[in-house]
């Protein structure tokens, strides 16, 4: 498996609160990702960097903020977090995304919101 | 921006039997179109995957078959065991970075020994 740590893997929180999931990859990959999964909805992308202090919005943006300081982490910061965003979260990361495709995902790190 | 259908939600067959999930697409801009296998409780996984410039791709007991006119592709599996009893995602790429995907709903394979 890809070198891929997510943390934390399992938390609970109130409504309103602040959360950071962090990703932490040793491939020195240059692309990365965080992905929400739901029941009935697969996999969304909410943001995604191509390079440090380099992001951008996925399809579900609203409500996350990420950062990317260093090559090797990717956070995902929920400012007030709400029952909606009770998930899944999964981070990716890939090589060359304009020729190889393949995305090595993470554990995920699963986001209970009361 | 993309949408993509996924069918079945659920199959369920018998080891041994074939199984096909179909899949369509409404962004014409789309040339990457990969299939991820996710066990229960584990990470989403690559199993294969096709560009737009090719109909259709084997890798041993699997194939995917890709159909641009009318917008939709499929995963075909063969000879099914046990072990590929799992959750399938397709998903396409929206004619962006091969990275940045908009998946199906998923469908939930059970093979019967």
């Amino acid at each position: 498996d890809a070198g891929i740590t997510q943390s934390p893997r399992h938390k609970v929180t109130e409504t309103g609160t602040p959360v950071t999931l962090r990703c932490h990859q040793t491939e020195n990959h240059r692309y990365m990702y965080w992905y929400r999964q739901d029941p009935g909805h697969g996999l969304r992308l909410i943001h995604y960097s191509y390079g440090v202090k380099d992001t951008d919005k996925g399809e579900v943006s609203d409500g996350y903020s990420v950062s990317r300081s260093k090559t090797e982490d990717f956070l995902l910061t929920l400012e007030s977090a709400t029952s909606s965003q009770t998930s899944v979260y999964f981070c990716a990361i890939s090589e060359s995304p304009h020729n190889t495709g393949e995305l090595f995902f993470g554990e995920g790190s699963r986001l209970t919101v009361l | 921006g993309e949408n993509v259908e996924q069918h079945p939600s659920t199959l369920s067959v018998q080891e041994g039997d074939s199984a096909v999930i179909k899949c369509t697409y409404s962004d014409s801009a789309s040339n990457y179109f990969p299939w991820y296998k996710q066990e229960l409780g584990k990470r989403p996984q690559l199993i294969i995957d096709i560009r737009s410039n090719v109909g259709e791709k084997k890798d041993q007991r699997i194939a995917v078959t890709l159909n641009k006119t009318a917008k939709h592709f499929s995963l075909h599996i063969t000879e099914t065991q046990p072990e590929d009893s799992a959750v399938y995602f397709c998903a396409a790429n929206g004619g962006t970075s091969y990275g940045k995907l908009t998946f199906g709903q998923g469908t939930i394979l059970t093979v019967h020994p």
